[in-house]
């Protein structure tokens, strides 16, 4: 099966850029979407299609996507942004459909 | 407002069986093709099932099939999902989340999910 791999933590300071890693064998021919979630509360789709912002999530945050690393950039990271992200893609491979990674917990200093 | 509200989840013995439901309101719940993902207390997130819009495509988790059953009932903008043989592995907060078109659209991923509800397979 299709195996997502993402740092358990990263840590920055306010005001600096946070870059979160999803590691999968030729990640980069697939679609990559990623989802913010903070304590007690549902996640939230804050990339889609590798770069994609839907509406209503700051310009801050953006995606890219190439050979075997997707990342996601939190540019000018606020006390706000702390929260657990996961990456996600759709693998038909085996039935698993879909694949989540194991998820990174950003921590703002 | 455009929402998902799940209901149904509770403490049940292993071995038991419980079904959940998801109350959809402000989209055209036909359109969209709906999943279920878990998160195992203090875990990530674990994709569980998907359902086409109009309920003819089902898809599961190793780890739940032939255990799980997704629905749909479109009359009543309502996703079902019931458990059977739980199991203490099962336990976790159960999320629904909608797709942002049908199944064979190609768009995989989830743009609306629901607060959750919490299943306890405990004796």
């Amino acid at each position: 099966s299709y195996v997502l791999t993402q740092p358990p933590s990263v840590s920055v300071a306010p005001g600096k850029t946070a870059r979160i890693t999803c590691g999968g064998n030729n990640i980069g021919s697939k679609s990559v979407h990623w989802y913010q979630q903070k304590p007690g509360q549902a996640p939230v789709l804050v990339i889609y299609y590798d770069s994609d912002r839907p509406s209503g999530i700051p310009e801050r945050f953006s995606g890219s996507n190439s050979g075997n690393t997707a990342t996601l950039t939190i540019s000018r990271v606020e006390a706000g942004d702390e929260a657990d992200y996961y990456c996600q893609v759709w693998d038909s491979s085996n039935d698993h459909l879909v694949v989540f990674g194991g998820g990174t917990k950003l921590t703002v200093l | 407002e455009v929402q998902l509200l799940e209901s149904g989840g509770g403490l049940v013995q292993p071995g038991g069986s419980l079904r959940l439901s998801c109350a959809a309101s402000g989209f055209t719940f036909s359109n969209y093709a709906m999943t279920w993902v878990r998160q195992a207390p203090g875990k990530g997130l674990e994709w569980v099932s998907t359902i086409s819009g109009g309920g003819g495509g089902t898809y599961y988790a190793d780890a739940v099939k032939g255990r799980f059953t997704i629905s749909r009932d479109n009359s009543k903008n309502t996703l079902y999902l019931q458990m059977k043989s739980l199991r203490a592995e099962d336990t976790a907060v159960y999320y629904c989340a909608k797709l942002p078109g049908d199944f064979w659209s190609g768009s995989r991923y989830f743009d609306l999910w629901g607060r959750g509800t919490l299943v306890t397979v405990s004796s």
